[in-house]
């Protein structure tokens, strides 16, 4: 199966600043990548799908980039409900995996 | 509004187990692929597989086969998900989601509200 390794597990950034996570895959799948945020307590939110498409409704601050192994979720200037926790999601081969998640934190 | 409603908290003891549902609305329930994706408290996302509504085939984890069962009853624009011989580490929040494409391969656009499964003894 395809491993999603993301980093950092936990991000620190200031209100303002730009917040960047990455998802690598143990191969490619080519631009078959989602990034979702997930709020505590509540089921997982569709940001970006196909690596750079936002989702219906998700503010222009979200974008995403990369393709194949390397995978990139920028948010430009984070508001407070965006520190949260973010993950990558593979619906290239079976099975479809996961990544492990980063948690964004206002510094 | 497109909208994926679960049924409530299950606690069962090891061994036993467990069938959740996720009633869909506001679509065309056999126009999209319905998956179930598991979250162990305080871990990441697990895919688990998923269901064809209109035809009721499936694609399932290699981990979850022989113990998971997904169906669906058109009837009632339900899908359902069951687990058996479950285990302490089947504890988890578990989640419908709808795949947002029919043709291809695609992301996860709506989520059910997810269902504590806890199994202790």
């Amino acid at each position: 199966e395809i491993v999603m390794t993301q980093s950092p597990a936990t991000l620190s950034v200031s209100p303002g600043e730009t917040a960047t996570l990455s998802c690598r895959a143990s191969q490619s799948v080519s631009s078959d990548l989602a990034w979702y945020q997930q709020s505590p307590g509540q089921a997982p939110r569709l940001l970006i799908y196909g690596a750079f498409t936002r989702a219906t409704g998700i503010p222009a601050r979200f974008s995403g980039s990369g393709s194949g192994t390397d995978f990139t979720l920028t948010i430009n200037s984070p508001q407070s409900e965006d520190f949260v926790i973010y993950y990558c999601h593979q619906y290239n081969n079976w099975p479809q995996t996961f990544g492990q998640g980063t948690k964004l934190e206002i510094k | 509004q497109v909208q994926l409603v679960q049924s409530g908290a299950e606690v069962r003891k090891p061994g036993a187990s467990v069938k959740v549902s996720c009633k869909a609305s506001g679509y065309a329930f056999n126009a999209y692929y319905i998956h179930w994706v598991r979250q162990a408290p305080g871990q990441g996302l697990e895919w688990m597989g998923r269901i064809n509504p209109t035809s009721g085939a499936t694609n399932y984890s290699q981990k979850f086969q022989g113990r998971v069962t997904m169906t669906r009853d058109m009837s009632i624009t339900s899908a359902y998900m069951e687990l058996t011989r479950l285990r302490s580490d089947d504890t988890a929040v578990y989640y419908c989601a709808r795949e947002q494409n029919w043709s291809f391969n695609d992301a996860f656009d709506t989520w059910g509200q997810g269902t504590m499964v806890t199994v202790s003894s």
